[in-house]
């Protein structure tokens, strides 16, 4: 399969713990990006890397997210002390840059439960 | 503010109708609109892509339409079939510049469901 892929698909934790999941994007693609989706609504955006370099964060990412991308291929997004509000799917996309059509391809998703 | 309404929010139709979905928004500086298939538990995937310039572009069964002067766009589902039950996602992409953040602005879908 040579789409974006996300693991895990699924993670339920206990309030408090820590979360890190992982995202692979499309080998050729240099932009990355992560979004949150709770149910009902449309993605919201988090994130996005060129390459390694973390070129912009929503306000939605509060200072027990973090996101890394330190080779320029995989990413890795940590919650800190999670929060019940958390709860919600993770999605990871990338796309292509340059000039023309830089659609973002999707992930399937980490679902992420805090109890 | 960028928004990006859908309607109906649901929809129930028979396998083998048809569907129009509904997508306004106010997104600026416009660069594309996309419709995205969300399956239950999964990640969207693209249906269509068209820019300004655009006014209709077809996938199989689907078509969608965008009128750039009213702002609206519309995703017409040609005899369904059970598998076509998802959400669809209105997506209308603002990009300033080929070389800045491509900033995304999603609706909250449309969520068809096709009955036998």
């Amino acid at each position: 399969d040579t789409g974006v892929s996300q693991d895990p698909r699924h993670k339920i934790t206990k309030r408090g713990q820590n979360v890190t999941f992982r995202c692979d994007p499309i080998s050729e693609h240099n932009r990355l990006y992560w979004y949150r989706q709770t149910l009902g609504q449309g993605p919201e955006f988090l994130t996005y890397f060129q390459n390694e370099a973390q070129l912009e964060k929503s306000r939605l990412l509060s200072d027990r997210f973090s996101a890394e991308r330190p080779k320029g291929s995989f990413s890795t997004l940590e919650i800190q002390r999670t929060e019940q509000g958390d709860s919600a799917m993770y999605l990871c996309a990338s796309s292509p840059w340059g000039a023309g059509d830089n659609e973002q391809f999707f992930g399937p998703g980490t679902r992420l439960t805090v109890l | 503010k960028n928004q990006v309404e859908q309607s109906p929010q649901s929809l129930i139709i028979l396998e083998g109708k048809n569907c129009t979905l509904q997508c306004n928004y106010t997104v600026s500086p416009f660069s594309n609109l996309r419709w995205y298939k969300q399956d239950t538990g999964r990640g969207p995937v693209s249906l269509t892509i068209m820019t300004f310039s655009e006014n209709t572009k077809s996938n199989g069964r689907y078509t969608a339409t965008l009128d750039a002067d009213t702002k609206q766009s519309s995703l017409h589902i040609t005899a369904s079939q059970l598998s076509d039950s998802a959400s669809y996602i209105c997506v209308v992409s603002a990009s300033e510049s080929n070389f800045g953040n491509e900033k995304l602005t999603f609706g909250t879908g449309t969520r068809l469901t096709i009955i036998p």
